[in-house]
């Protein structure tokens, strides 16, 4: 089964405006973390936002935040007056495990364009 | 910059032939992984490691092996490559900060071509 579920495999946004990038994800576990990654036609892995399972607080960096809904199991990102730059892949991500069993598990990512 | 450096960066081999990728770390970070990325499947764990000659599987070891003797590098042989093994792979990093929810850090890939 899918532990980290991204329904969107591409979306388009107007430079300036918020995009909403949707992450589920499945686990027993109370214990646990969920990351976004932007990859860039570069390739490269950049790590952009992080929240953990007991956080009381939506996490924010910048111009990304993390819109956690616990019950839902859904940790969404929401990039805001989006730019040309943003345009990339997009992974959620999931830790499993603690220590030396600590994995991160991703989803399939989300292909953002954005348009001037 | 985590001091990840991947080696080859680029590489095309034959079906069949043994492949073997480096991951060179310049930190000493105990946590180690090794990552496919497919189109439509995301980022894949195939081996990670927390510590030299201490190495685990992920989801999608099979085809795969690993060693790490030394804390900075972290390698990952194909035995006999198949073309199914044409994918980019990243190594990861973990830091140790004592806090588990530590985000990894990625190499910046290595592309490998099964022809």
């Amino acid at each position: 089964a899918q532990k980290i579920t991204q329904t969107q495999p591409g979306m388009f946004v107007q430079e300036k405006e918020a995009v909403t990038l949707d992450c589920t994800y499945d686990t027993s576990d109370p214990s646990y973390g969920l990351f976004w990654y932007k990859q860039p036609s570069s390739g490269e892995m950049i790590f952009l936002i992080y929240q953990g399972s007991y956080d009381q607080q939506n996490a924010t960096e910048g111009r990304y935040s993390l819109n956690f809904q616990k019950a839902r199991k859904s940790a969404n990102l929401v990039i805001s007056a989006s730019q040309l730059g943003d345009s990339a892949m997009y992974f959620c991500a999931m830790r499993e495990g603690r220590d030396s069993s600590y994995k991160l598990i991703f989803g399939s990512g989300t292909r953002l364009l954005v348009r001037p | 910059d985590a001091g990840i450096t991947q080696s080859p960066r680029h590489k095309v081999t034959e079906t069949g032939t043994p492949v073997t990728l480096r991951c060179h770390q310049t930190e000493n970070h105990r946590y180690m992984y090794w990552y496919r990325q497919d189109p439509g499947h995301g980022l894949r764990l195939i081996h990670y490691s927390y510590g030299v000659k201490d190495t685990d599987k992920g989801e999608v070891s099979d085809g795969y092996s690993v060693s790490r003797s030394k804390t900075e590098d972290f390698l990952l042989t194909l035995e006999s490559a198949t073309s199914s093994q044409t994918s980019v792979y990243f190594c990861a990093i973990r830091p140790d900060r004592g806090v588990v929810n530590t985000e990894a850090f990625f190499g910046q890939g290595t592309r490998l071509t099964v022809v």
